[in-house]
């Protein structure tokens, strides 16, 4: 079993409908989670980093990590089809001493005009 | 500031033959982490470098290896190559302390093609 679960889609939506996009994971130690776009063959974005658990929202996007059910999501409100990308999350434990992150494997978004 | 900068952005290779792939972080960044990302498997980590020195390893063989210069400027060497090792291969860069304040910011990427 991989240490971070991701549905990889493809996921379809019209535009303007609200995304939800999710990731599950095994180790408790995580603390620090993301979620990165990646347009087609470009490098990940960074979108969003949270700590621990709550929300976070940032425009159209807000983050939810619920560390008790070590699940966290993704909202895109108001979705464009500028939003069709690849949407990765990503996790570690936040130790000085790694930059080592486990990645989902990632969900890939369309929005459709 | 410039982005994270990866060299050549497209290879060709044949089996058996190696290959180095160059890093040019994010000005002030001294961690550089490298990724492997394919279709079955996705993104990977592959090793992390800072100040010089190698400092977390993922489960790769030990025909992929790297080094990190003075400067912070990172490559990675691929040996013997096999058609399995075709992939985009992703760095990032960050400042390397650890905690809340510290992002991976990714560059483009080299996508490597083993034939």
């Amino acid at each position: 079993q991989k240490e971070v679960e991701q549905d990889p889609g493809p996921l379809s939506v019209p535009e303007g409908a609200i995304v939800s996009l999710n990731c599950t994971y095994s180790n408790s130690a995580f603390q620090y989670f993301m979620w990165y776009r990646q347009y087609s063959r470009k490098g990940p974005e960074l979108l969003m980093y949270t700590y621990s658990s709550g929300n976070k929202e940032d425009g159209r996007f807000t983050a939810q990590v619920d560390k008790s059910s070590k699940y966290i999501s993704l909202f895109i409100r108001d979705s464009q089809p500028s939003d069709s990308a690849t949407y990765l999350c990503a996790m570690n434990d936040g130790s000085s001493n790694t930059g080592k992150l486990i990645f989902g494997q990632g969900t890939t978004l369309q929005v459709k005009p | 500031k410039a982005g994270v900068t990866q060299t050549p952005r497209y290879l060709i290779k044949t089996r058996g033959q190696q290959v180095t792939l160059s890093c040019s972080p994010i000005s002030g960044h001294r961690s550089v982490s490298w990724y492997q990302q394919t279709p079955g498997q996705g993104l990977q980590f592959l090793f992390e470098y800072f100040s010089e020195t190698q400092r977390n390893k993922g489960n790769f063989p030990g025909r992929f290896s790297g080094r990190q210069f003075s400067n912070s400027r990172s490559e990675m060497n691929v040996s013997t190559l096999e058609l399995g090792d075709s992939a985009l291969y992703l760095c990032a860069s960050s400042l390397g302390s650890g905690g809340n304040t510290d992002t991976q910011y990714f560059g483009p990427g080299t996508r490597l093609t083993v034939l």
